[in-house]
């Protein structure tokens, strides 16, 4: 099983700032990556996949980067709407999430 | 624009089978290239995938739930289901059903999630 491990646990931050969130990989995933952004009570929504490519209808301030074991997910100016829990999956192998990363109002 | 949705008992007794379907709408679940996933969330935790089924019924399972899953696919009503056997109290969760098609287990389509509670 590849584990991923994502940090922080939690971002404090306020409208309007940049968010870096963290993605570890216990072996190399390639760029096999993807990020998902969920609300409270609602399903995950695909954001990134292969570590860089938007979904379709994603805003260009999502943007995804690295390869093999360590990635991040960049949010550069955080719209209200961003407050939620971001997940990674990675589908190198059977397909894994992270724990998530809560991006909270500051 | 594919949409989905769970349908199934919210309560299960402990050491039976859980059962549940996700109806496919808006789209065919024979086409080609779409993978269909069951994925849960226990409440407050992270996301664990539990398989997928194609639509010819090939599947494929988590490792570590194997021995108690399996899925299946009815093309003629659009529908794929879970069962999920001898289950405990950690397995109570939101079941969500997930589809992937352009790119593989990726998933693009989700259903709303429905919370299956083990108890008795």
């Amino acid at each position: 099983e590849i584990v991923l491990t994502q940090s922080p646990a939690t971002l404090s931050l306020s409208p309007g700032e940049r968010a870096t969130l963290s993605c570890r990989a216990s072996q190399s995933v390639r760029t096999f990556l993807a990020w998902y952004q969920q609300k409270p009570g609602q399903a995950p929504r695909l954001l990134i996949y292969d570590t860089s490519k938007r979904a379709t209808g994603i805003p260009a301030r999502f943007s995804g980067s690295g390869s093999g074991t360590d990635f991040t997910l960049t949010i550069s100016s955080l719209e209200p709407e961003d407050f939620a829990v971001y997940y990674c999956q990675q589908r190198s192998n059977w397909p894994t999430f992270g724990g998530g990363t809560k991006v909270e109002i500051k | 624009q594919v949409q989905l949705q769970e349908s199934g008992p919210g309560l299960v007794r402990p050491s039976q089978t859980l059962s549940l379907t996700c109806t496919v709408s808006g789209g065919s679940i024979s086409s080609d290239g779409y993978f269909w996933s069951w994925i849960r969330q226990v409440p407050g935790k992270g996301l664990e995938w539990i398989g997928y089924v194609y639509y010819n019924g090939v599947t494929y399972y988590n490792p570590s739930l194997e021995s108690r899953v399996s899925m299946s696919v009815d093309t003629s009503k659009n529908q794929f289901s879970l069962k999920l056997s001898s289950v405990t109290a950690a397995d109570t969760a939101v079941y969500y059903c997930a589809g992937a098609g352009q790119q593989f287990l990726i998933f693009e389509y989700w259903g709303q999630g429905t919370l299956a509670t083990v108890s008795s």
